[in-house]
């Protein structure tokens, strides 16, 4: 299995502020997918943000973006105007191209203060 | 569409017993997967299936057996439950998105506690 590390196991921030969530992946492959999840306190898995390697633009969904470097096999997650809705835990995964199974991170847990 | 769909949400089960998750999506998808999230961690791949009398083990494969005799069920079965099988377990499966993305799509998870 690929590896995925998520460096922070918890991060605060205030609400209607950024913060940004860290995510670097081990892969000798080329062409893969990244992806952003949001796990809130119902367990639900809900997808966030797609990221196909291949492309150079950063994926944007809304207050949600992504910088993607993939020299530096890096793919941070930015939650901007946070709202308290945010409140979860935030997985990152990983998936070769040829491959349907995913490698998730340990996860960030997101505290959003009113 | 119902999606994907779990039960039990919640069970107890004492050591040495048997029970089968059961895992269902009306989806159509062909390729489907068990994963188990233990507190505190992100999920690791139990077992999956690329399409109906296809299975293949995943990361964490021990103390679990799959079936998938058609497109629309994918149990899980523990015969022998360990306390180190207390976990939350999510199926899922792959299709695509509204944007035509391919796209995993989660059950509501069953929580399982192993005493």
């Amino acid at each position: 299995a690929q590896t995925v590390t998520q460096s922070q196991p918890e991060m605060s921030v205030q609400e209607a502020e950024t913060v940004t969530l860290s995510c670097t992946y081990d892969t000798s492959e080329s062409d893969y997918y990244l992806f952003w999840y949001k796990q809130p306190p119902s367990r639900q898995m809900i997808l966030v943000i797609r990221q196909e390697a291949y492309k150079q633009q950063n994926a944007t969904e809304n207050r949600f973006s992504v910088n993607f470097q993939k020299a530096a096999k890096s793919f941070s997650l930015k939650i901007s105007d946070s709202q308290l809705g945010d409140a979860a835990m935030y997985f990152c995964a990983y998936r070769f191209s040829n491959d349907y199974k995913l490698s998730f991170g340990a996860g960030t847990t997101v505290t959003v203060r009113a | 569409n119902a999606g994907v769909t779990q039960t039990p949400k919640f069970r107890i089960l004492k050591i040495g017993q048997s029970m089968t998750l059961q895992c269902t999506q009306d989806m159509n998808h062909n390729y489907m997967y068990w994963y188990r999230q233990d507190p505190g961690m992100g999920l690791k791949l139990i077992y999956y299936s690329v399409g109906a009398g296809i299975t293949d083990k995943g990361e964490v494969p021990n103390g679990y057996n799959v079936s998938r005799s058609t497109t629309e069920d994918f149990p899980l079965r523990l015969e022998l439950a360990a306390p180190s099988q207390t976990s939350v377990y999510f199926c899922a499966s792959i299709g695509p998105s509204a944007r035509g993305q391919e796209t995993q799509y989660f059950g509501p998870g069953t929580r399982l506690l192993v005493l």
